[in-house]
């Protein structure tokens, strides 16, 4: 079955750039969507569609997708960006959800 | 504003069935999206379960797929979840969503969650 696999976990210091990673096996040739999903709340979709943001979510969330990665990248990091997130694609008639990155900001 | 809402048991004893239903607001659940059920035991990632389409057509997450039965009720507008011969291993928080299935699929509303205890 297909996999997705992220870094457990990414530091980054508020106002740096994090980028947070998921590999597949040819990811770029399917679409890989991203959710934040803080402690105690549902989780949020921030990117789908590779590079698409979806209203309300900041200009600061980017995203991309080539060969076997996908990365979301957040711009001058806040605190409030804190969390959990994790990439999602969809291979041979199955949602593929990967394990997750904690993203801490210092 | 379209909400999603799970209802259902919060304790389910082991080897029984797990129950759930997700009601949705403001919103026509045949309207052309499928509808999802994901979970995150404690601890742990997401785990998506299955989803479904209001004429039926149902998908499901291979690992699971003999245990789990995903059914739509248009006239009340929810879909429900039945997860059969839970074990301790079944516990977690049990997310309903919305997937949008335009040219990719993925979920863009989620509800608030459920925690479902096997005890």
């Amino acid at each position: 079955s297909y996999e997705l696999t992220q870094p457990p976990s990414v530091a980054v210091s508020p106002g740096q750039t994090a980028s947070i990673t998921c590999s597949g096996d040819k990811l770029g040739n399917k679409y890989a969507s991203w959710y934040q999903h803080k402690s105690g709340q549902s989780p949020v979709l921030v990117m789908y569609q590779d590079s698409k943001r979806p209203s309300g979510i900041p200009e600061r969330f980017s995203g991309s997708n080539s060969g076997n990665t996908a990365t979301l990248t957040i711009s001058g990091t806040q605190a409030m960006d804190e969390a959990d997130y994790y990439c999602q694609a969809w291979d041979s008639s199955a949602v593929v959800i990967g394990g997750g990155t904690k993203l801490t900001v210092l | 504003q379209v909400q999603l809402q799970e209802s259902g048991p919060g304790l389910v004893k082991p080897s029984q069935t797990l129950s759930l239903t997700c009601s949705v607001s403001n919103y026509s659940i045949t309207t052309g999206h499928y509808w999802g059920w994901i979970r995150q035991p404690p601890g742990k990632g997401l785990e998506w379960i299955g989803s479904i389409y209001h004429g039926g057509n149902t998908y499901y997450n291979p690992s699971l797929k003999s245990r789990v039965t995903i059914s739509v009720d248009t006239s009340e507008n929810q879909f429900s979840l039945k997860l059969s011969s839970v074990t301790a291993a079944d516990t977690a928080v049990y997310y309903c969503a919305r997937m949008a299935t335009v040219l990719s699929w993925y979920f863009d509303l989620w509800g608030r969650g459920t925690l479902v205890t096997v005890s």
